[in-house]
């Protein structure tokens, strides 16, 4: 199984992008690398994931580096509302049978 | 879409009473629920595994027979704490994968956190 790396926590300053590196050197090739992010007493929330390509939505873009032991989450204008726990995941995609193990996370502070 | 239901979101009970917890996919349908367990400062530690239909598969140091995980139908995953004690107090996430969904995604409840006084 893969393991992930991430800071312990991260300060951001608000209306800046927010960079949250996570290391993954481990990875297999169906890996996919999934993020989630946990607001104070709240279940996780999903926010992106990928396999090999850099990715896009509505809440922020994934960047995988070409050898895939390394990706970063970007919130590209952070809001206070962002403050919370970032988890970054790595898992097969196919595999039905495979489950998430949520490592501590970093956590994001968003400072007015 | 993709919405995941908890409920109750906080209850409090007795010593040695049971507790169920229900978790429903409002707008999918899900033939895989999970049930995890959060305490204080800590990560998301899975529990159980849970299959439409069939028996829930267990993580390791996890009571089955304490508990209790019953997934009668696609949209429905109900998790019973039975002879809860103080230190079964914690928060408890369930999350459910799709049936035929995209790529292993899990989508979260909202949470129940339990006091047993």
């Amino acid at each position: 199984d893969a393991k992930t790396t991430q800071p312990p926590s991260m300060d951001c300053a608000e209306g800046r992008a927010a960079n949250l590196p996570c290391n993954h050197s481990t990875i297999s090739g169906n890996e996919y690398v999934y993020w989630y992010r946990q607001i104070h007493s709240q279940g996780p929330q999903y926010i992106i994931h990928g396999l090999k390509n850099n990715e896009t939505n509505e809440m922020a873009s994934l960047i995988i580096t070409e050898d895939r032991k390394s990706s970063t989450l970007i919130l590209p204008h952070a809001t206070l509302r962002d403050t919370a726990v970032y988890y970054c995941i790595v898992r097969a995609g196919d595999n039905y049978g495979q489950n998430f193990v949520f490592g501590p996370g970093t956590r994001l502070s968003v400072l007015p | 879409g993709a919405v995941v239901s908890q409920h109750p979101s906080w209850v409090i009970c007795k010593s040695g009473t049971s507790v169920k917890i229900e978790c429903r996919s409002l707008d999918f349908q899900a033939t895989t629920m999970f049930w995890y367990r959060q305490f204080p400062k800590q990560s998301l530690m899975l529990m159980a595994t849970s299959n439409e239909g069939s028996k829930a598969t267990y993580e390791q140091g996890v009571e089955k027979d304490k508990f209790l995980i019953n997934h009668a139908s696609l949209t429905l995953s109900t998790l019973t704490v039975t002879s809860a004690h103080p230190e079964d107090s914690s928060f408890y996430i369930c999350s459910a994968r799709r049936a035929g969904g995209s790529k292993n995604i899990q989508y979260f409840g909202a949470g129940t956190r339990l006091s047993v006084l």
